[in-house]
């Protein structure tokens, strides 16, 4: 069974804080990573994808791969209450997702 | 224009009835997806169709039947609906071979079963 597991939060920060979001899978043919936001009541929105090993950012985003690891995290840096929203990481190559994780950044 | 459209949006009905939700995507992708969002938020992949051909079928009752009549579209009907079946169901799309298969996804269907 192919698995995709997050790290269970929820999560909370304050507002400015670095906010720390892991994802390792079970599926070592897998080739490409997303990270996706929710916010309540809505669909998801990929935030980025990344599929080499080692970090890419956009903006306050940054996006870490270790495939040795099997391990995938996402970095917000200055954290903003807009960010407060549930994170998905979802794993190609059948686009399974985690069970996500609930993050709050507080005023 | 709406990328990814689902009808119905809300969707009230006793146990036992028959229900369909449909998905039309004008964005030209190939591949088609069916997720369940349960209570918990756990986003479950349920079935993928690529040109109109199923290549994801995961372990869902056979209650539930997509129907892909061509690209653009990916249905799904259920069969004697159950309470557990409560949910929002996500139609998504994405390219494949376009080097990431990024998912658009639908705004959700939220079936509620009495």
């Amino acid at each position: 069974q192919k698995e995709v597991e997050q790290n269970s939060g929820p999560l909370s920060v304050p507002e400015g804080a670095i906010a720390s979001l892991n994802c390792t899978y079970s599926d070592r043919g897998s080739q490409s990573f997303f990270w996706y936001r929710q916010y309540s009541g809505k669909s998801p929105e990929l935030i980025m994808f990344i599929y080499s090993n080692g970090d890419k950012e956009d903006g306050r985003f940054t996006a870490q791969l270790n495939k040795a690891s099997q391990y995938v995290s996402l970095l917000i840096r200055d954290s903003q209450p807009s960010d407060s929203a549930t994170y998905l990481c979802a794993v190609h190559n059948d686009m399974r997702f985690g069970a996500g994780t609930r993050l709050t950044v507080k005023p | 224009d709406t990328a990814v459209s689902q009808t119905p949006k809300y969707l009230v009905t006793q146990m036992g009835n028959d229900k369909s939700i449909k998905c039309e995507q004008n964005l030209g992708h190939d591949t088609m997806y069916w997720y369940k969002q349960d209570s918990k938020k756990f986003l479950k992949i349920m079935f993928s169709y690529n040109n109109k051909e199923l290549i994801i079928n995961e372990t869902v009752p056979n209650r539930f039947s997509p129907k892909s009549p061509d690209k653009a579209h990916l249905n799904l009907h259920i069969n004697s609906l159950e309470l557990g079946d409560s949910a929002v169901y996500f139609c998504a799309s994405s390219q494949e071979g376009s080097g990431a298969n990024v998912l658009t996804f639908g705004a959700g269907s939220r079936l509620t079963v009495l």
